[in-house]
């Protein structure tokens, strides 16, 4: 399985809802990644972890809470989110510190996230 | 903090070759990556270089120079469905080993 999975594929939320992204990998991969993407701009890391525990958290909000249950589960809980959070969420992974792969994310399809 | 630059557009012609550049800076240094996005899907992993010279995969070439903070991804015999965006990015030597994106080229490839 060389797939990274992101549900769901799409997503309406009211302001004040509670919502949870989900992504999953059985690549063995110890690195998982949110990162958050606008219309017609790059991927920007929102929370890394490094074997199930966060390592980096590039100044998000807390609306945004990641969760990593396991090596192959990440989860991005949702709330209170603002109509500027809208964006497309993508999930990726990748080997831990090591140049296997050549040195490339896997990603997910991403969530397209809407907040009315 | 890392930060690049690539051209925001280009347009070539199907059968055409063409070269796109990404300048960096970073502290500390890993390789430089490229992705391919098309407009609603997800950033595809093309390419990597870790070190000086140029890798080839099939029609897509990379090459990187690590004295200049340069490198290009070359696409050769150019098809319709080439038309995507293309982000090169590296990746620093934080704990995260996280991969910090440039701004994306979009490249338009004309019948």
């Amino acid at each position: 399985d060389t797939e990274v999975t992101q549900t769901p594929k799409h997503l309406v939320m009211g302001m004040t809802n509670k919502k949870s992204l989900k992504c999953e990998q059985h690549m063995g991969h110890r690195a998982m990644y949110w990162y958050k993407q606008k219309a017609k701009k790059p991927p920007e890391l929102m929370f890394v972890y490094s074997y199930e525990k966060l390592s980096i958290n590039e100044s998000v909000p807390s609306r945004f809470s990641p969760e990593c249950p396991n090596s192959s589960l990440l989860n991005l809980h949702l709330h209170a989110l603002q109509p500027e959070d809208s964006a497309l969420y993508l999930c990726a992974s990748s080997h831990r510190g090591s140049g296997t792969g050549g040195g490339g994310y896997t990603f997910g399809s991403g969530t397209r996230l809407t907040v009315v | 903090g890392q930060s690049l630059e690539q051209p925001s557009e280009v347009t070539a012609v199907e059968g055409a070759i063409v070269q796109i550049n990404c300048t960096y800076q970073t502290s500390g240094f890993y390789g430089l990556s490229w992705y391919q996005q098309h407009d609603g899907g997800a950033p595809t992993f093309l390419s990597y270089n870790a070190l000086d010279g140029l890798e080839e995969t099939g029609r897509f070439s990379s090459f990187l120079s690590r004295s200049d903070s340069y490198g290009y991804l070359l696409l050769q015999e150019l098809q319709m469905k080439d038309s995507a965006s293309y982000f090169c990015a590296v990746r620093g030597s934080n704990a995260g080993n996280m991969l910090t994106f440039g701004g994306g080229t979009r490249l338009m490839v004309k019948p």
